[in-house]
């Protein structure tokens, strides 16, 4: 059974801080990452995707993966209490056909 | 460009009754899912068309859901008969690339969900 662990939170974090959200995934396979973030009522919206080893920047917002330890982050700078929503971190199978989706993580940035 | 639709927005029904969502994809896009997702959990995918062909419903309760996409578009997802644990977000998402590329950037785009409420 391929899976997407993520902590499920709440992560509580004061404005202006770093949020640091973290993902592992078990197909060692997987080639493609994406962040999610949904808020409370809404769909999800994709604000992140990487592919390759490393860091990729876009904003305040930072996703880093390391293949090798089966691992992808989010980090979030300058924290604002409009981030706080349920971050979902989606791993496309090593078969390339579909996302396996974690639970999600809960951020609130408090004011 | 228009998102995705969906329809209903809300629907609440007795348990044992059948239900139909519908979802017209962004235009264009070939790939279509059918998530369900129960609060405070992630996105289920219970079925992935490519075109008019079914990709992947390997977690869709087939005794009890149905799913097409007869024409390649739109498409519909039934359950009947409806139970309690069925209650739950729906969620239509389309995305454009093929998702069996390699590394694709197959993003998908989600529309606003149906929340079926089973009593």
């Amino acid at each position: 059974q391929k899976e997407v662990e993520q902590n499920s939170g709440p992560l509580s974090v004061p404005e202006g801080a770093i949020a640091s959200l973290n993902c592992t995934y078990s197909d060692r396979g997987s080639q493609s990452f994406f962040w999610y973030r949904q808020y409370s009522g809404k769909s999800p919206e994709l604000i992140m995707f990487i592919y390759s080893n490393g860091d990729k920047e876009d904003g305040r917002f930072t996703a880093q993966l390391n293949k090798a330890s089966q691992y992808v982050s989010l980090l979030i700078r300058d924290s604002q209490p409009s981030d706080s929503a349920t971050y979902l971190c989606a791993v496309k199978d090593g078969n390339n056909r579909k996302l396996i989706w974690g639970l999600g993580t809960s951020l609130a940035v408090n004011p | 460009e228009a998102g995705v639709a969906q329809s209903p927005r809300y629907k609440i029904i007795e348990k044992r009754q059948s239900v139909a969502f519908w979802c017209n994809p962004i235009s264009g896009h070939a790939t279509l899912y059918w998530y369900q997702q129960i609060l405070g959990q992630g996105p289920k995918l219970l079925i992935q068309f490519q075109n008019n062909g079914v990709v992947d419903d390997s977690q869709l309760p087939k005794d009890r859901f149905s799913a097409e996409r007869l024409k390649g578009v739109d498409s519909t997802l039934k359950i009947q008969p409806a139970k309690l644990e069925d209650s739950a977000v729906y969620l239509c998402a389309s995305s454009f690339s093929n998702p069996g590329l390699a590394g694709g950037y197959n993003e998908q785009f989600f529309g606003p969900g149906t929340r079926l409420t089973v009593l």
